[in-house]
């Protein structure tokens, strides 16, 4: 299985800043996502990190608030912009290797106050 | 749209069977996944199920498909307080490209 490490692996914010979050896979893989989770609630997909294009969003998330590069096959990283304590969650980086097989990073524990 | 239901809470004892189950509403799913979140953890893939099987058992982790109702169960044998965790179903139709969606997840809470 792939080894995912995400930096930072917690943080406490200013609202109002941005923070940059890294995702580095141990192999190449071809699709790589990023999830955010609210306290206490399930995963939701904010967008898939395309390689060599811009990332593809899901609806209620926007390049502008949570700017994704993918310069290669094994890294990724994912900013969220202009923070407000609504931004307080995990954010996690996740990779498919196979058909069949999708494995997550330990996440980022984002607090903004 | 899809949906992924579960239930919030299950409580066991020790050395007893716990079944977590999972309901989801997308026909053309493909693959049916078992995660689980220990406290301040990520996401540990436990177990997987391609959706033209059955059963599949992994030591002390079966897992049960009924297509038909589309509904997903997994089953701890002899649980363990190290068990304690939340446990997220998740359905992928691969064919369509689309990334996971993911249940609320089931509480599941172990006593000595």
């Amino acid at each position: 299985s792939a080894v995912i490490s995400q930096k930072p692996s917690r943080d406490i914010c200013q609202r109002g800043t941005s923070l940059t979050i890294q995702c580095q896979v141990d192999s190449q893989v071809t699709m790589m996502f990023w999830y955010r989770q609210q306290p206490g609630q399930s995963l939701t997909l904010i967008a898939t990190a395309n390689q060599g294009s811009e990332a593809t969003y899901e609806s209620g998330f926007v390049i502008d608030k949570f700017p994704i590069s993918r310069p290669n096959l094994t890294f990724s990283t994912l900013t969220v912009s202009n923070m407000s304590p609504e931004d307080s969650s995990i954010y996690l980086c996740s990779v498919r290797q196979e058909a069949d097989t999708q494995y997550f990073g330990p996440g980022t524990r984002l607090t903004v106050l | 749209g899809e949906d992924v239901e579960q239930s919030l809470f299950l409580s066991v004892r020790e050395g007893d069977s716990s079944v977590i189950n999972c309901t989801y509403t997308d026909s053309s799913s493909t693959y049916l996944y078992w995660y689980k979140q220990e406290p301040g953890a990520g996401l540990q893939l436990l177990t997987y199920i391609f959706s033209n099987m059955d059963m599949k058992q992994d030591q002390r982790l079966t897992v049960l498909l009924n297509k038909k109702d589309k509904h997903l169960s997994l089953r701890i044998a002899d649980t363990q307080t190290g068990d304690s965790a939340i446990y997220f179903c998740a359905e992928i139709n691969n064919q369509a490209g689309t990334a996971l969606i993911f249940g609320k997840g089931t509480t599941l809470s172990v006593s000595s």
